[in-house]
């Protein structure tokens, strides 16, 4: 089965200060791969996927990812964050092929700050 | 663009008590989910359906129950609430089997709690 691991609980930084949200996954097989935003009061949506292809990923708002293989990791990254990108941000992973249950982190709650 | 649609958005309840969140998608998805979300273990899903008039147990299923229908709609049913129950539940769509990446539409929430 497979896990998501987001070791962060909560990540505070300066606005335009760059951010990295961490993530790490276990599965045995090829696994799709997805990062969520959840802005204050609202429900999650889609910020970037990884389905095959490029390893480097590139989602909305200025937000990329890069899936690293072999050290089983997918973490978020973004050069200069802004006040906006005040959220909490989840992992999520599943199985490629047919229907499979997408598997969530625990969240990580990015805190920007002027 | 209406896409995921929960209703209530607030419900307050007393232990014992019965409930029915309401789901509808307008986007004729295949597939929709009920999670939960409490602070500190992210989202776990309850029960989800591939199709019309079928439903499935998720992770955490005990407690509630579930009916899909119609396509578009998929309920979530409280029969006896109990404090534990005290959430917020999200419904989520997504494409069917030979469409389907593992995206999910979410609606944006409802707060239930339990007294």
């Amino acid at each position: 089965a497979q896990s998501v691991t987001q070791l962060d609980s909560q990540v505070p930084v300066f606005e335009e200060a760059p951010v990295e949200l961490r993530c790490n996954y276990s599965s045995s097989v090829s696994v799709y791969l997805f990062w969520y935003v959840q802005y204050p009061n609202q429900g999650l949506q889609l910020l970037l996927k990884y389905l095959s292809g490029s390893t480097l990923v590139k989602g909305i708002n200025g937000f990329e990812a890069e899936f690293n293989k072999s050290q089983t990791s997918f973490h978020l990254r973004k050069p200069s964050v802004h006040i906006s990108d005040t959220a909490e941000y989840f992992c999520a992973v599943t199985r490629g092929g047919g229907f499979q249950k997408l598997v969530f982190g625990t969240g990580t709650r990015l805190l920007v700050s002027p | 663009n209406a896409g995921v649609t929960q209703t209530p958005k607030f419900r307050v309840l007393k232990t014992g008590q019965s409930m029915t969140l309401l789901c509808a998608q307008d986007m004729n998805h295949e597939y929709m989910y009920w999670y939960r979300q409490d602070p500190g273990m992210g989202l776990r899903l309850i029960h989800y359906s591939v199709g019309e008039g079928t439903t499935a147990k998720g992770e955490v299923p005990d407690g509630y129950n579930v009916s899909r229908l119609k396509k578009q709609n998929f309920l979530l049913g409280l029969e006896s609430a109990a404090p534990s129950q005290t959430s917020v539940y999200f419904c989520a769509s997504s494409y069917g089997r030979y469409a389907n990446t593992g995206e999910l539409f979410f609606g944006e929430g409802s707060r239930l709690t339990v007294l």
